[in-house]
């Protein structure tokens, strides 16, 4: 089966710009998680949906970063405006069900913020 | 904040050897899931050890979970240049199924 896609793979921006980060997940899977990991640390959940419903938020910085899955399947993470601090690998990842089911990550996008 | 916190931090051995990582985590799980991550990758999930479990095995892969400890550790024999990665540690909780990764170590095997 197809993995999940990521895109873009980089994005350089500058301090105070927009930036819009796409994932595909598995077919079929219900769950999909947006995970922000910063270098030298291990990924720390932004996100988590069930179908299209949004399941915990609680880590998201919702100042400047927003979500959504459209239709249930494809969901984009936006960060307006971008921080210095920003500057991470997102990850996207999805599974069949909640709790309990091994997730399937994307290669990430690294982002770089100057 | 990171919930489990994996041990050593970096570790090296000679293609071959056994690689033995550790994770601690503070509060009762429900799940705990090993992931391999190489470098400039995303995550590839290894094994899933249920809390009334206690050992698991996948091919060169061995899990232990402790919960009177709240600890894990995963066992790689026969280690090979491939498994040269970081292994991270998650798990998930009663009441709150969100996953936690640990810090991750740094496993090298040297050829």
């Amino acid at each position: 089966e197809a993995g999940v896609a990521q895109s873009p793979r980089y994005k350089i921006i500058e301090k105070r710009q927009s930036v819009a980060f796409w994932c595909n997940p598995i077919s079929g899977h219900a769950t999909l998680y947006w995970y922000q990991q910063i270098l030298g640390q291990g990924p720390k959940l932004l996100i988590q949906f069930q179908n299209n419903g949004v399941v915990d938020d609680s880590q998201l910085p919702k100042d400047r970063f927003s979500a959504e899955r459209l239709k249930g399947v494809d969901s984009t993470l936006k960060i307006q405006p971008a921080k210095l601090e920003d500057s991470a690998v997102y990850l996207c990842a999805s599974s069949r069900n909640k709790r309990g089911y091994e997730q399937f990550f994307g290669p990430g996008t690294r982002l770089t913020v100057l | 904040s990171q919930q489990g916190e994996e041990d050593p931090q970096a570790l090296s051995i000679q293609e071959g050897e056994n690689a033995t990582m550790n994770c601690s985590y503070k509060t009762s799980i429900n799940n705990l899931q090993w992931y391999r991550q190489n470098s400039g990758r995303g995550l590839v999930h290894l094994i899933l050890i249920r809390s009334n479990e206690r050992e698991k095995h996948s091919g060169r892969l061995r899990v232990t979970l402790d919960t009177s400890k709240k600890s894990s550790s995963l066992l790689i024999t026969a280690s090979r240049a491939a498994d040269t990665a970081s292994y991270f540690c998650a798990t998930d909780a009663w009441g709150n199924e969100k996953l936690t990764f640990g810090t991750g170590t740094r496993l090298t095997i040297i050829p």
